[in-house]
Formats: structure tokens, C-alpha cells, sequence
């Protein structure tokens, strides 16, 4: 039961380096989300996918892109990096709308 | 935009029932959901409540929503060292596909 996988758990970047967080899910859900946590602030949507080939930006979209590269993989691409995308990033995946999201542990991202 | 708030710290004594609160003001929220974040994890979906429901109940946990004053609360009965954690609430906004918005949290602290 792996339910929602996210590569790396860990990685240090220099300023100005790119760097795809894969996720994946084993649960065949529709919709899937990338958020990133910042002390205080709870959890921040980036972009989501409500199903697949399709991609909306969420509340904090700037500085990434996001790629659905099937139904189950859902990739957060960080083009140039910035000290202030320093953050926790999750992925989260639901089967269909109103139905709850399901998280992935995160990956801790440090940009120096 | 929407906006939820939490009180940021909570600390109770073992045996002891923990009440934290949550406030939001989107009044088209259809689903309002409670996830629960251990240390170095991703966040565990512990209940959900939908907006024309006024109380849920799931072993030790306990869902009140008022939605006349946007007022969500969770009951844990029974408080254990393992209740110890950062909970979430999260607000689901009518239609706008399956987006959440995130209080900040709160850590709840289980003392002996």
C-alpha cells in the first residue's frame, strides 16, 4: 500500500540550479496537487491537475511548471532556483472531486 | 480569498480531552477536513465533515461544525503521547475543483 510516493526526500540545491520532485500514486485517482509548507503559513497549493492532461495553477505558482504525465505521475519542475523556495513540498492526490486528498511525506528542499 | 485560522499551540495533560479550534470565513465551504501531521511526515486525513452536518463522531474524535459563526472544532477524547502532533484543518470552497485551503496549524503537545 504505497499510496502516494514522492522522489527525492531530501535535496540541497545551489541558487540558479533546476530540479524536478517526482510524485506518484498507486491508487488510480483523477486529480493530483503539489503544495509546499513554510513555517506559519500551513500548506500553500502550487499547481494541481484535476485529471489527467489537464494543469491549473493554484495559489503560489510562481517559479515552477508543473508536468501530468499520465494518471499517475505528477512532476513540480523548479526551473532556477531561489533561496526563497527553500520549503517542504507535498504531493497529495484525490480520487475525483469532493473526495478527500491523500499525502505524500513530503520532500525537504533547501536552496542555498 | 479564502482564509482559515488556528490558534498555534495546545498543550494537555495525558487523559485529559484536547479541544482545537478552527475559524474560517469562505460561507460556500461544502467540506471541512482535519489532518494530522507527525514529526517528518506528510499529513494523515483523520476525519471530514460536510457543511450541512453538524457533529461527527469516529472513536475518540469528535467533529463540531457551527456554521453560522464558520466555527470547526476537534475533540480528541482521551489524549495520548501519540496524539502528540501539528493538526490541520482545511476547508474544501464550493466547485472550483477539489482545491484546499489550510489553517496554519496546531501543535498539539501531550504532557505526562
Amino acid at each position: 500500500n504505497a499510496g502516494v510516493t514522492q522522489t527525492p526526500k531530501f535535496q540541497v540545491l545551489k541558487t540558479g540550479q533546476s530540479m524536478t520532485l517526482q510524485c506518484a500514486q498507486d491508487m488510480n485517482h483523477n486529480s493530483m496537487y503539489w503544495y509546499r509548507q513554510d513555517p506559519g503559513m500551513g500548506l500553500r497549493l502550487i499547481y494541481y491537475s484535476a485529471s489527467e492532461g489537464t494543469t491549473d495553477k493554484g495559489e503560489v505558482p510562481n517559479g515552477y511548471n508543473v508536468s501530468r504525465l499520465n494518471k499517475r505521475e505528477f512532476s513540480l519542475r523548479l526551473e532556477s532556483a531561489a533561496p526563497s523556495q527553500t520549503s517542504v513540498y507535498f504531493c497529495a492526490s484525490s480520487r475525483e472531486n469532493n473526495q478527500p486528498q491523500h499525502f505524500g511525506d513530503g520532500t525537504r528542499l533547501s536552496i542555498l | 480569498g479564502e482564509d482559515v485560522e488556528q490558534s498555534l499551540f495546545l498543550s494537555v495533560r495525558e487523559g485529559d480531552s484536547s479541544v482545537i479550534n478552527c475559524t474560517y470565513t469562505d460561507s460556500s465551504s461544502t467540506y471541512l477536513y482535519w489532518y494530522k501531521q507527525e514529526p517528518g511526515a506528510g499529513l494523515q486525513l483523520l476525519t471530514y465533515i460536510f457543511s450541512n452536518m453538524d457533529m461527527k463522531q469516529d472513536q475518540r474524535l469528535t467533529v463540531l461544525l457551527n456554521k453560522k459563526d464558520k466555527h470547526l472544532s476537534l475533540r480528541i477524547a482521551d489524549t495520548q503521547t501519540g496524539d502528540s502532533a501539528i493538526y490541520f484543518c482545511a476547508e474544501k470552497e464550493e466547485g472550483g475543483g477539489n482545491k484546499l485551503t489550510f489553517g496554519t496549524g496546531t501543535q498539539l503537545k501531550v504532557e505526562l
